[in-house]
């Protein structure tokens, strides 16, 4: 069956600090992945796209990796502050829409 | 400024009782969907639109409907609702034909069905 999974336990990590949050994918071939973020009671927002034959992107702070090999993204934010505290989302495009996964809760600590 | 609205934000009802939640877009987006998140499952898509009069299903659609009469806007209808359709709804539109392919979310809609 197809799955999009990321870790669903919170990843708490001290401000300075790079956040590296994964998401791993089944059965699907996506032309690109996304990546949200999502605050407590908000719609998610749009942070990166990354296409199928790019292995990086990078915007400021965050990097996203796409290894179609692994199936696998990897979304970093570097120089990480208490702000960056919330859940982030990936979600694939397949076929005709976005599939997206469950989440990361993220919490920056001081 | 480019948004997505929804209304209500809140909606208290009870069984059964027919409500109509709006959306609405004004970028000129071709294509529109309505999403459902719940703890645990993530967000998930009820249905879509590619276009005017163009709908179709999502991964859960049955207890739905959806019409899309006019580009900006798509309705999101329950026509008898359960409780098993509380939940935060979101709203959401793009433009697939840039390439893009960013979804621009709603602010949510938080339905409790009693």
């Amino acid at each position: 069956s197809q799955k999009i999974e990321q870790n669903s336990e919170a990843l708490n990590i001290q401000e300075g600090k790079t956040a590296t949050l994964t998401c791993n994918y089944t059965n699907y071939s996506p032309a690109y992945l996304q990546w949200y973020r999502q605050d407590p009671g908000r719609g998610p927002v749009f942070l990166l796209l990354i296409r199928e034959n790019e292995k990086e992107k990078r915007k400021e702070r965050l990097k996203v990796t796409f290894d179609t090999t692994l199936k696998q993204s990897l979304f970093h934010i570097t120089a990480s502050q208490p702000a960056d505290s919330a859940t982030y989302l990936c979600a694939l495009f397949n076929t005709d829409k976005l599939i997206f996964g469950t989440g990361t809760r993220l919490q920056v600590f001081p | 400024e480019a948004q997505v609205t929804q209304n209500p934000r809140y909606l208290i009802t009870v069984t059964g009782k027919k409500l109509t939640v709006t959306c609405s877009q004004n970028m000129n987006h071709e294509y529109m969907s309505w999403y459902r998140q719940d703890p645990g499952l993530g967000l998930r898509q009820i249905y879509y639109s590619m276009n005017v009069e163009v709908t179709d299903k999502g991964d859960v659609p049955e207890g739905y409907k959806v019409s899309r009469k006019e580009k900006r806007n798509f309705p999101l209808i329950l026509e008898s609702p359960s409780p098993n359709q509380t939940s935060l709804y979101f709203c959401a539109s793009s433009s697939w034909g840039t390439g893009a392919g960013q979804e621009y979310f709603g602010p949510g809609t938080r339905l409790t069905v009693t």
